[in-house]
Parts: structure tokens; C-alpha cells; sequence
């Protein structure tokens, strides 16, 4: 089955250490997200790729980097990272179409930070 | 800033009992609107979505959702609800203009348990 796939599912990591999260996918799409979602709170997108081209959200700290080699592929690089940035770690992928297109999330990577 | 609510947090149900969950969002203009289920463990998963035509959306396991424009209202339903549905059920949107694809702003989600 076409899926986006996460590695780790749980990444824990020291205060400060650089971390980096995994996405794959084998849908071909176009768009490539990753979102925060801390306990108890709605999915915040941190940045989108399409294609080549990364699209950083205005909030989103600097501490936070991505990478993406290949369609297939997208990294979420957190370069120190805090208490404050434990949370799950969401990939999602979609594929520009007339109209409006969905997003297909991969399981998450939830991040502890000690 | 744009937003999206879900107006309950937890919503615990009897099996059998009809449900309704409601999602209202702050946008004016075209938009995109989505239901999203994450069932105990699982990614979240597409239940329905609106992008135009008929504003009531029939999505799967018999979810529906009505698209009011002039209330800003998404609210999704089933009118009888199973223990299978347990899970976490998020409304997004993804707000007017520009490309097809793009940022999704979530509500908060409600959890719903059916007991059996």
C-alpha cells in the first residue's frame, strides 16, 4: 500500500542535542508537510516543501531546519532542542489538483526530550 | 489570525446515540474543509472533506458533514454512533486563495468514546 512512513515512532533526545526525524513516502506526491502537535493541542504546521521549494511558516523558530534530498524523502532537523519542544512530529504528504487536494499523514514521531 | 473551534473537547456517547460535532472556522471567501479521524494509536486518517458542490458530504464508516457558509460551520455526524468510532476527530481548513495545496489549520480535537 502507498503510505508516508516515519522512523523513528519515538525519538528521545538530550536538551541541546541536534535531532533528526524521518519521513518517507511512496505516494509520488508533489508536497511534503511537517506539523507539531503538542499534548492536547491541534496540529501546527512548522514548514511545507513543494517539490524543490521550502516554504517556512512565519512562527516557526529557527531551531527548526528541514532538509528534503528527493521526492521521496523529507527531514525534520531540530538543531537544539528544548523542554519546550517535545511534542509528536507529524509528515504529511498531498498533490496539487484542481479544486483542492487532502493531506495523507504518516504515524507520527513523538519526541521526549530529557 | 486564522482559526478553527471545535466546540467540545470530549464527547462520551452510548452506542446507538446520534452524534454531532462541531466545527466552526473564521475564514471569509473559498475554502477547504476536512475531518480527520485518529483512532487509539493510529495516523490520522481522512473521514470526509469539502471543496464544492453539494455542502452535505457523505465520508466513510457513515460519517456525513454539512458545509453552512453563512454560519462558517463544518459540523460533522453520524446517526448512530458504534464503539468502533472511539477516537480523536479533528475539523481543518485550509483558508482561501492561493494554491490547491497548502497549510491546514486544525481545531483542537474532540475525543469521542462510545461505550458499548
Amino acid at each position: 500500500d502507498a503510505m508516508v512512513i516515519q522512523n523513528p515512532r519515538y525519538q528521545v533526545t538530550q536538551f541541546g542535542k541536534p535531532v533528526t526525524l524521518s519521513c518517507s513516502q511512496t505516494l509520488n506526491h508533489n508536497v511534503m508537510y511537517w506539523y507539531q502537535q503538542k499534548s492536547s493541542q491541534a496540529p501546527k504546521l512548522l514548514f511545507h516543501y513543494y517539490d524543490k521549494d521550502f516554504n517556512n511558516e512565519a512562527d516557526t523558530p529557527d531551531n527548526f531546519q528541514s532538509r528534503r534530498p528527493n521526492t521521496s524523502f523529507c527531514f525534520l532537523d531540530i538543531r537544539s532542542p528544548g523542554l519546550g519542544d517535545a511534542a509528536m512530529y507529524l509528515c504529511a504528504t498531498s498533490e496539487p489538483g484542481t479544486g483542492g487536494t487532502e493531506q495523507y499523514f504518516g504515524p507520527g514521531t513523538r519526541l521526549t526530550v530529557t | 489570525a486564522q482559526s478553527v473551534s471545535q466546540h467540545n473537547h470530549h464527547v462520551i456517547l452510548s452506542e446507538a446515540a446520534s452524534l454531532e460535532l462541531g466545527c466552526n472556522y473564521s475564514y471569509g471567501g473559498t475554502v477547504n474543509l476536512f475531518w480527520y479521524v485518529q483512532y487509539p494509536g493510529q495516523h490520522l486518517q481522512l473521514l470526509l472533506k469539502y471543496f464544492s458542490g453539494d455542502p452535505l458530504v457523505k465520508g466513510i464508516k457513515g460519517f456525513e458533514a454539512e458545509f453552512i457558509k453563512s454560519k462558517f460551520s463544518f459540523n460533522l455526524r453520524k446517526p448512530s454512533v458504534q464503539w468502533s468510532d472511539t477516537a480523536e476527530y479533528f475539523c481543518a481548513v485550509k483558508g482561501p486563495g492561493g494554491t490547491s495545496y497548502g497549510k491546514l489549520t486544525f481545531g483542537q480535537g474532540t475525543i469521542l468514546t462510545v461505550h458499548p
